[in-house]
């Protein structure tokens, strides 16, 4: 157990349609990354948060957001989705020293049908 | 920008068999090395890291060492088992930077025959 739990496991949900997905980190970390994997794509950062704030952003397409609230959790929101937004999400988090590694969650599986 | 480049798979080896998946990196600074393995349906899970120039990390029977002059980070195990079938990712963390955002390789699939 890596202590990032993901919610929910999985998700099926039409195309157009908005979801969110939620991270909680491991107690104490206060960053939490987002990833998107798909076959074809390999792993994907999306975004980073540290402390509430964006921190960096990778290749997070503009019908998705996020934030971190003030309990540290994250909030991943998908709308407008398409067929090519089915994949596997992880969230991730890690601690503040630079040399820490990251933690993953279980991820979310999402279908768009 | 950072990058890390790994070795296509799949990466196919008999039980018993030595493995090696190569993985070199692009960065400023000092950046902190971390291997990650995920098995069927599951997330990814820290498998080694070595923080430093010649630095070894090790676990389960794997190893790779921070290699500075080469910039490289290979992992190696002398004798895989079918239980190690897994994608293996390589991975870099930049230091000092405002991001310290975690870059991953492509993942390399293993797969192990009895």
């Amino acid at each position: 157990d890596s202590g990032v739990t993901q919610t929910p496991k999985h998700l099926i949900t039409a195309t157009g349609q908005r979801v969110t997905l939620r991270c909680s980190p491991r107690s104490g970390d206060l960053s939490v990354y987002w990833y998107q994997q798909s076959l074809d794509q390999g792993l994907q950062f999306l975004i980073q948060y540290y402390n509430g704030e964006e921190r960096a952003k990778g290749n997070i397409l503009e019908r998705f957001s996020a934030q971190q609230f003030p309990d540290l959790h994250s909030e991943l929101n998908l709308s407008s989705l398409e067929l090519g937004d089915s994949a596997l999400y992880f969230c991730a988090s890690s601690g503040q020293g630079p040399r820490s590694e990251a933690f993953f969650g279980q991820g979310t599986r999402l279908t768009v049908v | 920008g950072d990058s890390v480049t790994q070795m296509e798979g799949p990466v196919t080896l008999s039980e018993e068999a030595f493995l090696t998946i190569n993985c070199t990196y692009t960065a400023t600074g000092y950046p902190s090395l971390f291997w990650y393995v995920q098995y069927p349906g599951e997330g990814l899970q820290l498998l080694l890291k070595a923080t430093k120039a010649d630095d070894k990390g090790s676990n389960k029977g794997f190893e790779a060492t921070y290699r500075k002059e080469t910039t490289s980070f290979h992992l190696e195990k002398g004798s895989v088992q079918v239980s190690d079938s897994a994608v293996y990712f390589c991975a870099l963390r930049g230091y000092g930077g405002a991001t310290n955002k975690l870059i991953f390789g492509t993942g390399t699939l293993l797969a192990v025959q009895p």
